[in-house]
């Protein structure tokens, strides 16, 4: 089976800009959850999907969103970029969520100038 | 709210010693703890897990052991190899229906050969 995926690998983006991240889950996996990775903060959840449905959220502002499409795919947006949103953005899958394992995939480092 | 801690920070062992990581969890209805490994510019892998319902588990060189009472939980790495230098982390769940992983701070073990 193949792992999870996610892309791109590495996105550069200015103050102000908008990105759009993509998680492919690990095939019958229908939970995807996101967490945030940077050297000060840790890994800190973002929010999870199961079944086009947002199940789970972090503390983190409205301009970070998300969704989920038919086939488990799932897309995070962040708007009006800032410098601190500069990190490892990772996507994990499960079958369904909850207590289940999590498998990661290799991340989306972004740099925000 | 929910919190993780996890000790030591940074750990150099020399090849062949054991390695012990600890993480302390404040939620008393966690009852999944995972252990992941992160090498460079890769997201984390799974390398063993625990239920709440079991005290220790093992597989080859790693172990882990619960013990809910304290509500604390380790990693022990034997005979240590090179390949096993990176940076790991532990997770307990937060419960109250909005199951999700609380990452710790991550330790990151240099073998030394």
């Amino acid at each position: 089976k193949a792992g999870v995926t996610q892309t791109p690998r590495y996105l550069i983006k200015t103050r102000g800009q908008q990105v759009t991240l993509s998680c492919s889950p690990i095939s019958g996996h229908r939970s995807v959850s996101w967490y945030q990775q940077t050297p000060g903060q840790g890994l800190q959840f973002l929010f999870e999907y199961f079944s086009e449905t947002q199940r789970n959220k972090g503390n983190f502002p409205g301009r970070f969103s998300g969704r989920q499409f038919s086939n488990s795919r799932s897309e995070m947006n962040v708007s009006t970029l800032e410098l601190g949103d500069s990190a490892l953005y990772l996507c994990a899958s499960s079958l369904q969520g909850g207590l289940e394992t999590q498998y990661f995939g290799p991340g989306t480092r972004l740099l925000v100038l | 709210g929910e919190n993780v801690e996890q000790h030591p920070s940074t750990l150099s062992v020399q090849e062949g010693d054991s390695a012990v990581i600890k993480c302390t969890y404040s939620d008393s209805a966690s009852n999944y703890f995972p252990w992941y490994k992160q090498e460079l510019g890769k997201g984390p892998q799974l390398i063993i897990d625990i239920r709440s319902n079991v005290g220790e588990k093992k597989d080859q060189r790693i172990a882990v052991t619960l013990n809910k009472t304290a509500k604390h939980f380790s990693l022990h790495i034997t005979e240590t190899q090179p390949e096993d230098s990176a940076v790991y982390f532990c997770a307990g769940t937060s419960s109250g229906g909005t199951y999700k992983y609380i990452f710790g701070t991550g330790t990151r073990l240099k073998v030394l050969a």
